[in-house]
Formats: structure tokens, C-alpha cells, sequence
């Protein structure tokens, strides 16, 4: 089975510009996450959709918003872009995937390289 | 609020040294556990969980026992290799109905020939 992809791999953007990252899971999966990981540090949770649906939101500022589509892909809004905002963007799926048992381990893909100028 | 929090690296071992990275974790109820380890210019990669106390939870020859008497889930290898050179975060996962995991802020391992 093909894994997390996400797109663009690597984006360069100014402060006050708009970006949006994308991400589509694992065939089957129905759950998808995005994390920001700064230099150095854990990944920190942003969202979390299932069946379109948020399920849970981090602590960031409304400036960050996401959606997921009928076919569970999913995207990433950052508006008015930051110097801070300069990260590894990292989506993760979960679910059922054809014939096999349902889980919940989040799988990651290889994630967007964020950097604000 | 559940965190976690790992063992400061960076970590350097000479190959088929004994490896353990110290993890403890903060969190109401049940959690899960998870080892998640990052290759350079790689995302995240599930290395192993364990999902109740008591579990172990083991690939690749490396192992964490979830301890919930002491909150930790210390991650331990007998024999390391130039491979096994990663970052590795530690990470829980609540029961709040959703799949958040919470991370610690990662150990650098470097592993000399």
C-alpha cells in the first residue's frame, strides 16, 4: 500500500503570505492529523478530521484552519505566515485499511518543509 | 494537560553498546505509549506501543515495558548499530476521543563504528 504522501515536499513563503499544505492518507484511512514540528523539538498537534469532522484541535492560533474532503485527503490553511511559523508540517492517517483489522497507530508521511522569510 | 518528557541527548554509543532512553509521561487515565523514530530528512516512523500496563511492546530488537507505577517507558536495545543512528520521540496518546499524540522533545542517537 502506498503511504502518507503530502505536498509540496519544501515551500518558501514571506511573512503575511498565505499557504496551504496537502496531504492525502493511507487507502482506507479516514482520520488524518497535522502536526508542526519546529527544529529541534517534538512534533506539536494542530488538527485532527475524521469523516470531514474535527475531532480535536492544539493550541495554535485561528490563523491555522483544515479540512478534509470526500476522498479523506486533506489540507492545511496557515494565513498571515509568521517568521515562527517556519516548521516541518507533518500529516499522519489512521483507520481501517481493505480486509484488515482497524487501527489507530498513526502513520506519518514524510511532511512539508515550511520556511517564512 | 499529558506531556512527556524524554532523556536530554545527544546520545553517542560505539556499535553493539546497550542502549536505553529514559521516558516518563504525565496523563489522566489510560494512555498509550508509543516509540516513534525519525531518519535524517525522514518523517516520523512507529517503532513500537504498547497500549495497557505491563505491555511490552518490541521491533527491530528494540523494547519498552509500559510501567504504570512509575510512569515510564524506558526504550532499550542490547546490541546498537551505525543504523540505528535516528532521532527517537517518545509520545502518548489520551482517551479524549481523539487521536492527539503528545511528543517529547526527541533524543539524537549517534552510533560510532
Amino acid at each position: 500500500d502506498a503511504g502518507v504522501t503530502q505536498s509540496p515536499t519544501h515551500l518558501i513563503k514571506t511573512r503575511g503570505q498565505h499557504v496551504t499544505l496537502r496531504c492525502s492518507p493511507i487507502s482506507g484511512h479516514k482520520s488524518v492529523s497535522w502536526y508542526q514540528q519546529v527544529l529541534g523539538q517534538g512534533p506539536q498537534f494542530i488538527f485532527q478530521y475524521y469523516e470531514k469532522e474535527e475531532r480535536g484541535r492544539g493550541n495554535f492560533p485561528d490563523r491555522f484552519s483544515a479540512r478534509q474532503f470526500p476522498n479523506y485527503s486533506s489540507e492545511l490553511n496557515v494565513n498571515a505566515l509568521l517568521l515562527g511559523d517556519s516548521a516541518l508540517y507533518l500529516c499522519a492517517s489512521s483507520g481501517r485499511t481493505s480486509g484488515r483489522k482497524y487501527t489507530d497507530t498513526q502513520y506519518f508521511g514524510p511532511g512539508t518543509r515550511l520556511t517564512v522569510l | 494537560g499529558d506531556s512527556v518528557t524524554q532523556m536530554e541527548g545527544p546520545v553517542t554509543l560505539s556499535e553493539e553498546a546497550f542502549l536505553t532512553i529514559n521516558c516518563t509521561y504525565t496523563a489522566t487515565g489510560y494512555p498509550s505509549l508509543f516509540w516513534y523514530v525519525q531518519y535524517p530528512g525522514e518523517g516520523l516512523q512507529l517503532l513500537l506501543k504498547a497500549t495497557k500496563a505491563d505491555d511490552k511492546g518490541s521491533n527491530k530488537g528494540f523494547e519498552a515495558t509500559y510501567r504504570k507505577e512509575t510512569t515510564s517507558f524506558h526504550l532499550e536495545k542490547g546490541s546498537v548499530q551505525v543504523s540505528d543512528s535516528a532521532v527517537y520521540f517518545c509520545a502518548l496518546r489520551g482517551n479524549f476521543g481523539n487521536e492527539k499524540l503528545t511528543f517529547g522533545t526527541g533524543t539524537r542517537l549517534t552510533i560510532i563504528p
